[in-house]
């Protein structure tokens, strides 16, 4: 059974379109995150939910957002891609301080 | 700011010891992690370590943790080539609200 599963695996997108990543947890975890790995491979905070709501909004621009329709379920709508926006975005869920558990990633190429 | 300092790569032979260095921020952090990512995949938590420990054995690996220095090392002993990933140390964030926060990570490459 997948603890957190992200669809999907690859997206290929033309510039100016907009589109979701879909992730859901199946651990019970409070917390959901989405971070972005870019081509260097660093990882930056993007969003945090907790129990549905938002509390970690790092500076990241209005095109991308998210919304959590229930604990167990984070999205991310992004409008008018941009070439820039090409990275793997990772989900990742948690519960008090054994660390994190990440979904095997969505690489978003926009085109 | 926050900035948790990694080597960003190391090169091995098979068989050898490797040793990923990680120099973090809060000295207040009550627990730090280290992280394993394969290519093509998501991060996997490969250990972690409690301030109140100076070390932590788990089969191969050994953390190593000096609160004076702010200074965290994995080692791999034995290394194989399935060792051959990005490893990254993480601390806690030192505000409620925010997040884990990721040292850019070390390339491993294990040589046969």
């Amino acid at each position: 059974d997948t603890a957190v599963s992200q669809t999907p695996k690859y997206l290929v997108t033309q510039m100016g379109n907009d589109k979701s990543i879909k992730c859901e947890q199946n651990l019970g975890h409070d917390t959901m995150y989405w971070y972005k790995q870019d081509s260097k491979k660093f990882l930056k905070i993007m969003f945090s939910y907790n129990n549905k709501e938002l509390i970690i909004n790092e500076t990241v621009p209005n095109r991308f957002s998210p919304k959590s329709p229930d604990k167990a379920h984070l999205n991310l709508h992004i409008n008018s891609l941009e070439l820039g926006d090409s990275a793997v975005y990772f989900c990742a869920s948690s519960q008090d301080f054994y660390g994190y558990t990440f979904g095997s990633g969505t690489r978003l190429t926009v085109v | 700011g926050e900035d948790v300092e990694q080597s960003l790569f190391l090169s091995v032979r098979e068989g050898d010891s490797s040793v990923i260095n990680c120099t973090y921020t809060d000295s207040s952090s009550t627990y730090l992690y280290w992280y394993k990512q394969e290519p093509g995949a998501g991060l996997q938590l490969l250990t972690y370590i409690f301030s109140n420990m100076d070390m932590k054995q788990d089969q191969r690996l050994t953390v190593l943790l000096n609160k004076k220095d702010k200074h965290l090392s994995l080692r791999i002993a034995d290394t194989q080539t399935g060792d051959s990933a990005i490893y990254f140390c993480a601390e806690p964030p030192n505000q409620a609200g925010t997040a884990l926060i990721f040292g850019k990570g070390t390339t491993l490459s294990v040589s046969s």
